[in-house]
């Protein structure tokens, strides 16, 4: 399985746009890139799946090199609520029964 | 639509004390189910999966284990909990191009 490493944390202030990026320099032809938001006492949440260049939906977006040795989640104009732990991962699309591993995550801390 | 239920929400329980967390799925057949569990400020490990009724593989040696008596109903149990069982323990089952789906998830307290 692809190891992915992110940053810890991230600071932010409402209203702006937040990217987290991930590398995973060992990604396989067939992995897929997952990002998924946890809220304290709360499971991990479905945010966006990508395969190669640009994925958009009403939340995030996803931003993937042709190398797909990185990938870049964009949050557009955080709200306090944004506040969560991100995590990103790398296996198939859901599924397989690929057992993925959830690292530590990005804390990412929103404020006024 | 497809739901995930997990139960119950908070559990202490002392050391010694046998457990039983169930999980169930509606609205799919055949779902692939995994457990994880959550020590505090961690990532989430891997503790069991199934592919199938009675098919579990285990990723973490432990006094844990899981079974899975129906196709859509999964059991994370244990004979004698230790302190070290404490934790956040998530049922999850994945489908294509939606990634993983939790449950609430359990805070299991084990004093």
């Amino acid at each position: 399985l692809a190891k992915t490493t992110q940053p810890i944390s991230m600071d932010s202030y409402e209203g702006q746009e937040v990217n987290i990026t991930c590398s995973h320099n060992n990604i396989a032809t067939n992995d897929y890139i997952t990002w998924y938001q946890q809220f304290p006492s709360q499971g991990p949440r479905f945010i966006i799946q990508g395969y190669k260049t640009k994925v958009t939906n009403e939340v995030a977006s996803l931003f993937i090199p042709a190398d797909r040795k990185s990938s870049t989640l964009s949050l557009p104009r955080v709200s306090l609520s944004d506040t969560a732990v991100y995590y990103c991962l790398v296996g198939d699309n859901g599924g397989g029964g690929n057992k993925l591993t959830f690292g530590t995550g990005t804390q990412l801390k929103v404020e006024l | 639509s497809q739901t995930i239920h997990q139960w119950p929400a908070t559990l202490v329980q002392p050391v010694g004390s046998p457990l039983s967390l169930e999980c169930t799925v509606e609205g799919t057949s055949n779902p692939n189910l995994y457990w994880y569990r959550q020590a505090a400020g961690r990532g989430l490990q891997l503790l069991f999966y199934s592919v199938g009724i009675g098919q579990i593989s285990s990723e973490v040696p432990q006094n844990l284990s899981a079974s899975r008596p129906q196709d859509r109903q999964f059991i994370l149990s244990s004979k004698k909990l230790l302190l070290s069982d404490s934790g956040f323990y998530l049922c999850a089952w994945d489908r294509e191009n939606y990634g993983y789906t939790f449950g609430s998830g359990t805070r299991l307290t084990v004093v």
